[in-house]
C-alpha cells in the first residue's frame, strides 16, 4: 500500500468546457488503472476503468487515456457540469503490487459558473 | 448488502480513549482494505485484508491502531489511547482481488 498526505493540486474549469485531469503513475508493471471520484464528504466513487492492453476507453462523457510509454493516465470530462465538482484519484494495481491499489495524490476539480 | 457500509458514521472522543470503528464490506468481497483521510488530502492505506492471507499491516501509523476481520466479513479497526492527530476520516473498502474496489461513506474521527 501507498500513503497520499499531500495537499491537493486543483484544476479550475468553467462549466460546458472539457475538463483533463492526469495522473503519473509508478509501476510499470501495472496492469490495472481506475479513476475515483469523490464528493464532499462521501466516499470515493468508481469513474471508469481500463486495462493495460488498451490505450483509450470511453463511458459517458468521460474518456481514460493510457500511455504506457510515459506511464502516463488521464481523465477527461466532456462539458463539465457543477455536479463534476469533486476530487479525482487515480490508481493502479498489478501482480506486483499483490493487486492492492496504488493511489495518486487525487486533484480538485473546482467548475466555474 | 448493497453496499459497504461503515459505522458510527461520527464519532467523537476524548484524548487517551479507545475507538471501535466497523465495516460491513460487500457481501462475497474477499479483500477488504481502510484508509485514513485527513481533511483536504488524499488517501493513507492502513491495513489490507485478504481472504485467509495475513493482513498487509505496513501502512499501521503505530502500534496503537489494530484492525481484525472475523470470518472473512466484518472488519473492525480499533484505536488505542487516541491522539488528536488521529482525527481524521476513516474509509473501508471491499472488492474482489485486483478489480474495483467499493467504499464506505466512511467514519469521522473527532479526537478532542
Amino acid at each position: 500500500g501507498e500513503s497520499v498526505g499531500l495537499h491537493l493540486p486543483t484544476l479550475s474549469v468553467q462549466e460546458g468546457d472539457n475538463s483533463i485531469i492526469n495522473c503519473a503513475y509508478s509501476n510499470s508493471a501495472s496492469d490495472y488503472f481506475i479513476w475515483y471520484k469523490q464528493e464532499s464528504g462521501k466516499g470515493p466513487q468508481f469513474i471508469i476503468d481500463i486495462r493495460s492492453n488498451m490505450d483509450k476507453r470511453q463511458g459517458q462523457r468521460v474518456t481514460v487515456l493510457l500511455n504506457k510509454t510515459v506511464k502516463h493516465l488521464s481523465l477527461q470530462i466532456a462539458a463539465t457540469q457543477p455536479g463534476d465538482s469533486a476530487v479525482y484519484f487515480c490508481a493502479e494495481t498489478g501482480e506486483d503490487s499483490n493487486y492492492q491499489l496504488i493511489w495518486g495524490a487525487g486533484t480538485k476539480l473546482i467548475i466555474k459558473p | 448488502g448493497a453496499g459497504v457500509s461503515q459505522s458510527p458514521s461520527n464519532k467523537v472522543t476524548e484524548k487517551g480513549k479507545d475507538v471501535e470503528l466497523r465495516c460491513d464490506p460487500i457481501s462475497g468481497h474477499t479483500a477488504l482494505y481502510w484508509y485514513r483521510q485527513s481533511l483536504g488530502q488524499g488517501l493513507e492505506f492502513l491495513i489490507y485484508f485478504q481472504g485467509n492471507s495475513a493482513p498487509d499491516k505496513s501502512g499501521l501509523p503505530s502500534d496503537r491502531f489494530s484492525a481484525e476481520r472475523t470470518g472473512g466479513s466484518v472488519s473492525t479497526l480499533t484505536i488505542q489511547r487516541t491522539q488528536q492527530e488521529d482525527s481524521a476520516v476513516y474509509l473501508c473498502a471491499s472488492s474482489f482481488p485486483g478489480h474495483e474496489q467499493f467504499f464506505g461513506p466512511g467514519t469521522r474521527l473527532t479526537v478532542l
